[in-house]
């Protein structure tokens, strides 16, 4: 069974240019999720889907972040401009059904903002 | 916020020793988990443990669950190199996702 796919792996850019992140979850994981992980510390959740349906956007900085969930099945998470502290890595994850069950990781996308 | 916090952060051990980390938490849980991070890498997910469990077991790992005092603990028994990585603890609060804490840092020595 293919794990939860991210791309790119790694990504460098200038503060105020714009950036996208792509995932593949799971396949017939309804739940997706985007977090961020800074260093030293443990993923922080910036928004979930269960299906197409954004149920738990409330810590994604919505003046620069959006994300979309197209069709339910793939992601992409967009920063536009990114600044200086965005810089971090960008995990995606996939469960079932719900934020109860076990979450699955992808390799999460590694971003620098210089 | 951090729901969940891990102690000690950081841990050196030999190979075959024991390694216990602890996770304290602050409000009722339905359910905690145990994730383990290789540096680089994503999370992969060790065990789940619900609120009426005290007690489980998987492999090397044993993870207990005291909701009285609100704290978890992770035991890697004859730990190996290949242990070394962070461990988190995710805790699940009623109606929200899952919390990470800060994580312990293992190193395992040969």
């Amino acid at each position: 069974e293919a794990g939860v796919v991210q791309s790119p792996r790694y990504k460098i850019i200038e503060k105020k240019q714009p950036v996208a992140f792509w995932c593949n979850p799971i396949s017939g994981h309804n739940t997706l999720y985007w977090y961020l992980q800074n260093l030293g510390q443990g993923p922080e959740l910036l928004i979930r889907y269960e299906n197409e349906e954004a149920v738990d956007d409330s810590q994604l900085p919505k003046d620069r972040f959006s994300a979309e969930r197209l069709k339910g099945v793939d992601s992409t998470l967009k920063i536009q401009p990114a600044e200086l502290g965005d810089s971090a890595v960008y995990l995606c994850a996939s469960s079932l059904a719900g934020h109860q069950e076990t979450q699955y990781f992808g390799p999460g996308t590694r971003l620098l903002v210089l | 916020s951090q729901q969940g916090e891990e102690d000690p952060q950081a841990l050196s051990i030999q190979e075959g020793e024991n390694a216990t980390m602890n996770c304290s938490y602050k409000t009722s849980i339905n359910n905690l988990q145990w994730y383990r991070q290789n540096s680089g890498r994503g999370l992969v997910h060790l065990i789940l443990i619900r609120s009426n469990e005290r007690e489980k077991h998987s492999g090397r790992l044993r993870v207990t669950l005291d909701t009285s005092k609100k704290s978890s603990s992770l035991l890697i028994t004859a730990s190996r190199a290949a242990d070394t990585a962070s461990y988190f603890c995710a805790t699940d609060l009623t109606g929200t996702a899952l919390i990470f804490g800060k994580g312990t840092t293992l190193s395992v020595s040969s």
